[in-house]
């Protein structure tokens, strides 16, 4: 039971490059998370899905895409890199909207 | 806006002693309350959740209290070890929409 994982651990682009991080759960929850995470700011809510073939946006969505073809699978997508977007990205599950969220081990971005 | 403030942004203890955290928010309304560890390069852990009508959590070494009227909590580390060292992150969940606000976190460094 590996829980949450992402792929991948670091990436460095380029502006204006694309990628997609991916992550995973095996525990067959329903609802899953993106967030990302900056120095002195808690961490931010970018898109969240609440099953299989839904998404939405969270507080901080522009520059981001997401999808979720498969329960277990959540992608998160940047078309085109800024620096802005350097961050930590978090991505994160749970069986309920109020229930506990059990977080992966964070994607480290940097964008130059 | 919902909003969650931590206090102090940083302390350094040494092994052995005690340290209490604070944490103040205006998330209204109130759903739960949670408190999390981050290692550093890791995802944040669960460490306890408390609902409106409870006062206090322990989780072994750690002991968070909440106060729902003032709208502040506190996690007690007692007898601190060098694992302590790590972010520890106050989150809390609005009852209208179960969205999770997040604090900035406070480092905790234990030394020898």
């Amino acid at each position: 039971n590996a829980g949450v994982t992402q792929t991948p651990k670091f990436r460095v682009l380029k502006t204006g490059q694309s990628m997609t991080l991916l992550c995973a759960q095996d525990m067959n929850h329903e609802y899953m998370y993106w967030y990302r995470q900056d120095p002195g700011m808690g961490l931010r809510l970018i898109h969240y899905s609440v099953g299989e073939g839904t998404t939405a946006k969270g507080e901080v969505p522009d520059g981001y895409n997401v999808s979720r073809l498969k329960k277990q699978n959540f992608l998160l997508g940047l078309e085109s890199a800024a620096p802005s977007q350097t961050s930590v990205y978090f991505c994160a599950s749970s069986s309920l909207s109020y229930n506990e969220q059990f977080f992966g081990p964070g994607t480290r971005l940097t964008v130059l | 806006k919902n909003q969650v403030e931590q206090s102090p942004q940083s302390l350094i203890i040494l092994e052995g002693k005690n340290c209490t955290l604070q944490c103040n928010y205006t998330v209204s309304p109130f759903s739960n309350l949670r408190w999390y560890k981050q290692d550093t390069g890791r995802g944040p852990v669960s460490l306890t959740i408390m609902t409106f009508s409870e006062n206090t959590k322990s989780n072994g070494r750690y002991t968070a209290t909440l106060d729902a009227d003032t709208k502040q909590s506190s996690l007690h580390i007692t007898a601190s070890q060098l694992s302590d060292s790590a972010s520890y992150i106050c989150v809390v969940s609005a009852a209208s929409d179960y969205k999770l606000s997040f604090g900035a976190g406070t480092t905790v460094t234990v030394r020898a």
